[in-house]
């Protein structure tokens, strides 16, 4: 199983700021199969980023995917306040895993 | 438009097992494959395993790989989780989520909260 370490655990930032998410792959992932999901409380994880760099339906141009190999990055341009939440990298490689998340949170 | 209903909360003893449903409508049932996803309280997500609901072949997390089986009615469009021998560790909201195919979750469930308690 492939581990996906993701950094930092808590990101203070106020609207309008620019966040800058990292998720680090313990070996070698396909660019094809590193996703992005943002949860909010009490809700389902909804689906941001698919095949590192491209944006679901629906999700605002703000959000972008980037990286290949063992790193990726999420990066909101501009913070809305909506956006404050939990953001989770997967991969897919022989089975499926998810990094520890991210909290992005209102300084 | 694609919907993944899943039954109500549960409340069990250390020991027993649980079985969680997930009601698909809104695409072609057998053309995906569903996972089970699990989150305890204030903790992250974790990936339990899968069904293809074409064939019903599976693949489990090693983690849960002898306590868990996933099945799937195609006749209704339900998947199942079951989880056996619980513990209070495993006190955490179970999610189904539909796979893309190529490498991503593109809808969830709502969450079915499992509380293992005496």
């Amino acid at each position: 199983e492939i581990v996906l370490t993701q950094s930092p655990g808590t990101l203070s930032l106020s609207p309008g700021e620019r966040a800058t998410l990292s998720c680090r792959a313990g070996q070698s992932v396909s660019s094809s199969y590193l996703a992005w999901y943002q949860q909010k409380p009490g809700q389902a994880p909804r689906l941001l980023i698919y095949g590192a760099s491209s944006r679901a339906t629906g999700i605002p141009d703000r959000f972008s995917g980037s990286g290949s190999g063992t790193d990726f990055t999420l990066t909101i341009s501009r913070l809305e306040p909506e956006d404050f939440a939990v953001y989770y990298c997967q991969q897919y490689g022989s089975s499926l895993s998810f990094g520890g998340g991210t909290k992005v949170e209102i300084k | 438009q694609v919907q993944l209903v899943q039954s109500g909360s549960e409340l069990k003893k250390p020991g027993a097992s649980v079985k969680v449903s997930c009601k698909a409508s809104g695409y072609i049932f057998t053309s995906h494959a569903m996972n089970w996803v699990r989150q305890a309280p204030g903790q992250g997500l974790e990936w339990m395993g899968w069904i293809n609901a074409g064939n019903g072949n599976t693949k489990y997390s090693q983690k849960f790989q002898d306590r868990v089986t996933i099945t799937r009615d195609t006749s209704a469009s339900i998947a199942y989780m079951e989880l056996s021998s619980l513990t209070s560790e495993d006190t955490a909201v179970y999610y189904c989520a539909r796979w893309r195919g190529t490498g991503w979750i593109d809808y969830w469930g709502q969450g079915t909260l499992v509380t293992v308690s005496s």
